[in-house]
Formats: structure tokens, sequence, C-alpha cells
């Protein structure tokens, strides 16, 4: 089975600091996304890796950088968080040429 | 734009009814379509796929038939289960890196 693991189910943090979340999958995908959930809007894509060290911004990519150093893992970067990027955020992976997509349990962050 | 509309929630049901999800679909060519199914407190999982017109994807008793003459992709059950509750999302995908989502439907099944 696909296993795609994120680093934190819940997480709290002050307006201004920099965040990290992590995001590793063990079936050697390609490609990787992040995402994040809201009420009423479904998931909107932030950025998506093709290939280590590759990425492309998604639909809303402001106020995040992503890392890819390293083939299983897809780091999700807030510079300085701010009370609008509470969310619950989700990782992703696919093969190469795949279609479908597999995702991890989310994190839920909570910005004060 | 490739876009996704599905039908909105919150749906309640009580167990042994018959489900249905309406979702709709526009697209610039012909897409795959998805359901994913987040249970709660947990992330996505993948339900059923169809990768062309006319094609059905079944999993776990729910069913949903790719129909490109109506651009719909309704999800199906014959008799829900509590354990069915959570919120069902449709999506499509025209290329590897692009997936669209609908806003998600959330379905409550009573005992």
């Amino acid at each position: 089975d696909v296993k795609v693991t994120q680093s934190s189910r819940y997480l709290v943090k002050r307006t201004g600091e920099k965040v990290f979340l992590e995001c590793v999958q063990d079936m050697d995908h390609e490609n990787m996304f992040w995402y994040r959930q809201d009420p009423g809007l479904g998931l909107r894509l932030i950025y998506f890796s093709y290939d280590v060290k590759m990425k492309e911004k998604g639909d809303i990519p402001e106020g995040y950088s992503v890392s890819r150093e390293k083939k299983e893992r897809f780091s999700l970067i807030l510079e300085s968080a701010s009370t609008n990027q509470t969310s619950m955020y989700l990782c992703a992976s696919s093969p190469g040429q795949s279609k479908t997509q597999y995702f991890g349990p989310g994190t839920r962050l909570l910005v004060l | 734009g490739d876009s996704v509309t599905q039908m909105e929630g919150p749906v309640t049901l009580s167990e042994e009814a018959f489900l249905t999800i309406n979702c709709t679909y526009t697209a610039t060519g012909y897409p795959s379509l998805f359901w994913y199914v987040q249970y709660p407190g947990e992330g996505l999982q993948l339900l059923l796929k169809a990768t062309k017109a006319d094609d059905k994807g079944s999993n776990k008793g729910f069913e949903a038939t790719y129909r490109n003459e109506t651009t719909s992709f309704h999800l199906e059950k014959g008799s829900v289960q509590v354990s069915d509750s959570a919120v069902y999302f449709c999506a499509l995908s025209l290329y590897n890196n692009d997936m669209r989502f609908g806003a998600g439907t959330r379905l409550t099944v009573k005992p």
C-alpha cells in the first residue's frame, strides 16, 4: 500500500513564526503536492513538485515556499505565519504517469 | 477553466437508504474522474475512479459512471451504513499534475 505520512497531525503557532510541514512518501513517486483544505472551498493546490529540486506554483502559492531535496520528502514552509493560514494542510503523491493521487492524513494548523 | 461542481450538503440519511451525490464537470478535453472520501480526522482516500466515457468505477458498494453526454459522474450506493458518514469529494484530472476538486459533500448516516 502507498503510504504518505505527515510530520504532525495538529500544530499551533504564533503569528510571524516560521513553520515547517513535512511530508514523506514510501512508494518512490515522482510527483508530490501540497494542498490546503478550507470549508466550502474544497482543496486548493499550493505547490507541486515533479522531481527532486523541481517545483511549480499551484493556485495559491502566496505566503508559502517548498523544498524537495530528496525524492521521498516534500516540505511546505510558511516563512512568516499569519492567521489566514489557519487551515488543514494535505500532502499527496502520485507516480510519474498516473493521475491518481494518494494523500497523507493531514496537518491541522492553527495560527494565533 | 476545468472545474467540478458537486451537490451541496450536508446530506443526512437513515441507515440502508439509497445515496446519490451529484457531480458534474467542465473540461476542455477528456479528463479522468475520481471520487475521494475523507473520514473524520483523516486525509483523503481514493474511493473509485473512471478514465474514459462509459466506464464505471466501483468500490465498497459505491458506484459512479462516467457520462460524457451529460458531463456527470454521480456517486451512488444502494444501502448506506453509519460507517459511510464522511465527506465525499468529486475530482477531475486532465493532466498528471493537475487535479481539480469539488467543494465536498458531507454525508451523515443515522442508525
